[in-house]
């Protein structure tokens, strides 16, 4: 089965960076996600990693590290719209499991 | 990126009564698209996962008679909440995988349904 695990809350002030962690622990792995969701809308697409290493993409980044079975999305120049819940999302077959996500609020 | 559909994005409903939901892939084809729910300040939690032309597969303690799930074309699956009592009242999410996706699972969400069983 999969157990996913990040944390609920965090805080950051504009321009700052903040890294957002998952853990993970799957029968088997296809793919680790990472989505951003406002309240009430859809999640959008953030990142996808399945080889170890990081992966960059603007002002987001992504990691992984399989034998670990952990990942971190890190969020550079931090702006208020990046206020939002983080979640991380493991492909299991063909859907994806979601962890609980991680609300981020960014003050100016 | 690829456009997913849902109508309606809001309904309100008395208890006991259906309501279908709609998923439509609108530029792709999708031969599998996933049904998800979410609870306030709660993530989403898989329901079933609906294949074109076959049996929707429904996770464990998902009611198969309760929630409906018909993915009769490649372009549209329908979500029926039947009987719907308050403990529904949830925000409904549905997603495409495109057809020619391979082993990369990229998934497009629907922008979501909010249902209100009163």
């Amino acid at each position: 089965g999969q157990n996913i695990d990040q944390p609920t809350e965090m805080t950051a002030t504009e321009g700052a960076i903040v890294q957002i962690n998952c853990t993970y622990q799957t029968s088997g792995f296809n793919g680790l996600f990472w989505y951003q969701q406002h309240a009430g809308e859809a999640p959008t697409f953030l990142s996808y990693n399945v080889l170890d290493g990081l992966e960059e993409k603007g002002r987001f980044s992504s990691f992984l590290s399989r034998s670990k079975g952990y990942s971190y999305l890190l969020l550079k120049e931090l702006q208020m719209k990046d206020s939002a819940s983080y979640l991380c999302a493991d492909q299991a077959g063909t859907a994806l499991i979601f962890g609980k996500g991680t609300t981020l609020s960014v003050s100016s | 990126g690829a456009v997913v559909s849902q109508h309606p994005s809001w309904v309100i409903c008395k208890s006991g009564t259906s309501v279908k939901i709609e998923c439509r892939s609108l530029d792709f084809q999708a031969t599998t698209m996933f049904w998800y729910r979410q609870f306030p300040k709660q993530s989403l939690m898989l329901m079933a996962t609906s294949n074109e032309g076959s049996k929707a597969t429904y996770e464990q303690g998902v009611e198969k008679d309760k929630f409906l799930i018909n993915h009769a074309s490649l372009t549209l699956s329908t979500l029926t909440v039947t009987s719907a009592h308050p403990e529904d009242s949830s925000f409904y999410i549905c997603s495409a995988r495109e057809v020619l996706a391979g082993d990369y699972n990229e998934q497009f969400f629907g922008p979501g349904t909010r249902l209100t069983v009163l």
